[in-house]
């Protein structure tokens, strides 16, 4: 069956650090993969998208890896903020999008 | 960026009544829109997905006849929790992409909670 599995259910690092979050998958191959934002009580929002044939996508202090061959993505937030606390989803996507589980960061001051 | 609308954003109703979730795509067309559930501390489960003017597939375990989905244009969709029990309470998000190959876009969730 297909899983989708984030790393680690949280994450606590110091302000300034670099933040990685991993999200591995198994039996899927997907078009894309997406990196969701989440904060309590709140729909998720996008963040960063890529295909199949990227390797790295970047966006301010976020970068994204895509590794087809391992079935993995790394997430990154460099220079990490108190207000970078949430909990962030990967989704895999072809016709419709599965989340992993999400990873809570919280980033301390 | 795109604004996908959820309505109501919270209802608390008695076991054995029917509830119904709206999700309005306000500036984009949506011919597939994805319902989801969240529980507390878990991630979004896709429960079905929502085609305009066709039968809405559902994923394995859901049940069909239990929530309803009406996809009657191309700017709304609606889930109707039927007979909710209060294993039903949970956290349901509608989701939509102008471009079906792009982000989605999300609603702003509707808490059921079933007394």
């Amino acid at each position: 069956s297909q899983k989708i599995e984030q790393n680690s259910e949280a994450l606590n690092i110091q302000e300034g650090k670099t933040a990685t979050l991993t999200c591995n998958y198994t039996n899927y191959s997907p078009a894309y993969l997406q990196w969701y934002r989440q904060d309590p009580g709140r729909g998720p929002v996008f963040l960063l998208l890529i295909r199949e044939n990227e390797k790295e996508k970047r966006k301010e202090r976020l970068k994204v890896t895509f590794d087809t061959t391992l079935k993995q993505s790394l997430f990154h937030i460099t220079a990490s903020q108190p207000a970078d606390s949430a909990t962030y989803l990967c989704a895999l996507g072809n016709n419709d999008m599965r989340f992993g589980a999400g990873t809570r960061l919280t980033v301390k001051p | 960026g795109a604004v996908v609308s959820q309505h109501p954003s919270w209802v608390i109703c008695k076991s054995g009544t029917s509830v119904k979730i709206e999700c309005r795509s306000l500036d984009f067309q949506a011919t597939t829109m994805f319902w989801y559930r969240q529980f507390p501390k878990q991630s979004l489960m896709l429960m079905a997905t929502s085609n305009e003017g066709s039968k809405a597939t559902y994923e394995q375990g859901v049940e069909k006849d239990k929530f309803l989905i009406n996809h009657a244009s191309l700017t709304l969709s609606t889930l109707t929790v039927t007979s909710a029990h209060p294993e039903d309470s949970s956290f349901y998000i509608c989701s939509a992409a102008p471009d079906p190959t792009g982000e989605l876009f999300f609603g702003e969730g509707s808490r059921l909670t079933v007394l």
